[in-house]
């Protein structure tokens, strides 16, 4: 039982450069959802799903889409990547919404854009 | 707007004493609230949560508090161990115009031996 992972677990681009973060669970939750780390700051949610095919914006979702063609994958896509989207990127799951189930954290995505 | 405030970065404890950390909110439609720990080049873990309508939650030697009169809660860990040096985050939670989730900014916790 894997948990959380996240593939990869650095990157660096140029600006102007696309690239996808993949999450993956082993635990058959519905509840996926992506978040940013900067430094001096909590995590931001990105967007999440609350089931296979479902997408939502959370608090920061511009410059970025999402899906959720699988239940056990949520993809995160930077279509023309910025230097404002360096940071390190968090995706969790977890099997119901937030007031009865625990949110499970993968170890993470540290990418900088140049 | 930081809509939940961690006000101390970083929090000194000796071993076997009380850690106190502190989390004030400045939005009353938060539902739930949450404190996450994080060791370096991890992601999170889920500590303990309250929900809105309790004012205290206890599970083992972690307890958070809710005084919603002050909008602020306060994690203690009795007694901190070396092993509890982590970063902790609160966060909190609603549905209210949407699913979100606020953290705060989080607060170094270093237990000395």
């Amino acid at each position: 039982n894997a948990g959380v992972t996240q593939t990869p677990k650095f990157r660096v681009l140029k600006t102007g450069q696309s690239m996808t973060l993949l999450c993956a669970q082993d635990m058959n939750h519905e509840y996926m959802y992506w978040y940013r780390q900067d430094p001096g700051m909590g995590l931001r949610l990105i967007h999440y799903s609350v089931g296979e095919g479902t997408t939502a914006k959370g608090e920061v979702p511009d410059g970025y889409n999402v899906s959720r063609l699988k239940k056990q994958n949520f993809l995160l896509g930077l279509e023309s990547a910025a230097p404002s989207q360096t940071s390190v990127y968090f995706c969790a799951s977890s099997l119901g919404d937030f007031t009865t189930d625990t949110q499970y954290f993968g170890p993470g995505t540290r990418l900088t854009v140049l | 707007d930081q809509q939940v405030k961690q006000n101390s970065p970083s929090l000194s404890v000796q071993e076997g004493r009380i850690s106190i950390l502190n989390c004030d909110y400045t939005n009353s439609m938060f539902d739930y609230f949450l404190w996450y720990k994080k060791y370096p080049a991890e992601g999170p873990t889920f500590l303990i949560s309250i929900s809105s309508i309790k004012d205290k939650n206890e599970d083992g030697r972690f307890t958070v508090f809710l005084n919603k009169s002050a909008k602020h809660l306060s994690l203690h860990i009795v007694p901190s161990q070396p092993g509890d040096s982590a970063v902790y985050f609160c966060a909190a939670a609603g549905n209210t115009g949407g699913f979100k989730t606020i953290f705060g900014a989080g607060t170094r916790l270093f237990v000395k031996a």
